[in-house]
């Protein structure tokens, strides 16, 4: 059964820091893996997907990659602001299942 | 559109109760999806719908009956429930249900409280 880890678990750092978040998963026969970000008490949106073909991709200040074969995927934030402040989740997909990390929980202080 | 829309947003129901949650959404999805939210854990897996046909039940308790009428709206009857099921329900879809450039699209929730 896939396994997915987030590590930290929290995370506090000032404003305008470049900071990276990590996620581990234990089978890489996966389809894709996509990253969330979920609001105190709202639902999730998606910040960025990557095909299992693929190597990363970018949105904005937020880049994302993905290295199968040692089982990892890392989130780039860039130039943080307290607008950033939220639980990042991570979500491998495969065999019709989403399999989610525990997120990180992360605070962008002014 | 790329939004999912449930409703209420709120449900406050006693363990004799009956209710149902709604779940919508106008993308051409035909893959929808239940999960349950407990706080500071990740969502868990109830149900999947594939084509407007149950395809996964992840063991979920009876009193959890999901109801999918068309492509566009998702039910999740709600009967006899334990205060332990109290939650944030979380609906999603997707454009597929299986491939690589599958993505899922959540709403914002239905925050449920049993008393």
């Amino acid at each position: 059964k896939q396994e997915v880890t987030q590590i930290p678990a929290a995370l506090s750092v000032p404003e305008g820091e470049n900071l990276v978040l990590n996620c581990s998963f234990t089978d890489s026969a996966i389809y894709n893996l996509q990253w969330f970000r979920q609001d105190p008490g709202k639902g999730l949106t998606s910040l960025l997907l990557i095909q299992s073909s693929q190597r990363e991709q970018t949105s904005g200040r937020l880049n994302a990659s993905l290295d199968k074969s040692s089982g990892r995927s890392t989130l780039y934030i860039a130039a943080s602001q307290p607008g950033d402040s939220a639980t990042y989740l991570c979500a491998i997909y495969n065999f019709n299942k989403f399999y989610f990390g525990s997120g990180t929980k992360l605070n962008v202080k002014p | 559109d790329t939004e999912v829309t449930q409703t209420p947003k709120h449900l406050v129901m006693g363990m004799t109760n009956k209710k149902s949650l709604k779940c919508e959404q106008h993308m051409g999805h035909r893959a929808m999806y239940w999960y349950k939210q407990k706080a500071k854990k990740p969502p868990e897996l109830m149900f999947v719908y594939s084509y407007e046909k149950l395809s996964i039940n992840e063991s979920v308790p009876s009193r959890f009956s999901p109801e999918c009428p068309n492509s566009s709206l998702l039910n999740l009857h709600l009967h006899a429930l334990q205060p332990e099921d109290s939650a944030l329900y979380l609906c999603a879809s997707s454009q597929v249900p299986q491939g690589p450039s599958y993505e899922q699209y959540f709403g914002p929730g239905t925050r449920l409280t049993v008393t």
